[in-house]
């Protein structure tokens, strides 16, 4: 069965810092993976996904996520945050095969706060 | 238009109520997922349907009965729920369950408190 850390539980960070968020998942075959937003009080938003192809993908917002294959991780990034990215965090993974039902698998998700 | 809407926002409810959470989605998406979030949790799957058939039950109690009635309509019924209910229920729907490359797209959710 598939699963998704995200190590990172809370993190504080300065307006204006660089951002990484940490997301590993166990699955040995193809995977799909996302990266979700939850602002205080909204619903999850998409920020990027990614399928195949480059593996620096961009997204929403100035956010971007390299899969690294070898590594069995996707990880956030934002040069420079800022006090609107306060938010959850959620890296999933469907590792579905064609034909079956669309199963996202997320992880236990990183809060993150921006301070100015 | 990546709109899933959700009513009620919020609702209360007693152990002995039956009540009903809606979604409802109009982007032509033929696959639609309940959630259960509780709070600082990720979302659990519940339920998903494919073309209008339940395709998925993630082994949940019988007190949560899915239904849909057509392929842009979603219900959950609730009846003789506990307080260890209360959560955000989430809607989601995508185009397809065909591909694992299909993406959800999540309503606002139905903050649901049990007492």
């Amino acid at each position: 069965a598939q699963s998704v850390s995200q190590h990172n539980h809370h993190v504080i960070l300065s307006e204006a810092a660089s951002l990484e968020l940490g997301c590993n998942y166990s699955y040995g075959g193809t995977v799909n993976l996302f990266w979700y937003v939850q602002y205080p009080g909204q619903h999850l938003q998409l920020l990027l996904k990614y399928f195949s192809g480059d593996p620096l993908v961009k997204g929403i917002k100035g956010f971007e996520a390299e899969f690294i294959k070898s590594k069995f991780s996707f990880n956030l990034r934002k040069p420079s945050v800022q006090w609107s990215d306060t938010a959850e965090y959620f890296c999933a993974v469907n590792a579905g095969r064609t034909g079956t039902a669309s199963k996202l698998t997320f992880g236990t998700g990183t809060r993150l706060q921006v301070t100015l | 238009d990546t709109e899933v809407t959700q009513t009620p926002k919020h609702l209360v409810m007693g152990m002995t109520n039956k009540k009903s959470l809606k979604c409802e989605q109009h982007m032509g998406h033929r696959a639609m997922y309940w959630y259960k979030q509780k709070a600082k949790k990720p979302p659990e799957l519940m339920f998903v349907y494919s073309y209008e058939k339940l395709s998925i039950n993630e082994s949940v109690p019988s007190r949560f009965s899915p239904e849909c009635p057509n392929s842009s309509l979603l219900n959950l019924h609730l009846h003789a729920l506990q307080p260890e209910d209360s959560a955000l229920y989430l809607c989601a729907s995508s185009l397809t369950t065909g591909t694992s490359t299909d993406t959800q797209y999540f309503g606002p959710g139905t903050r649901l408190t049990v007492l």
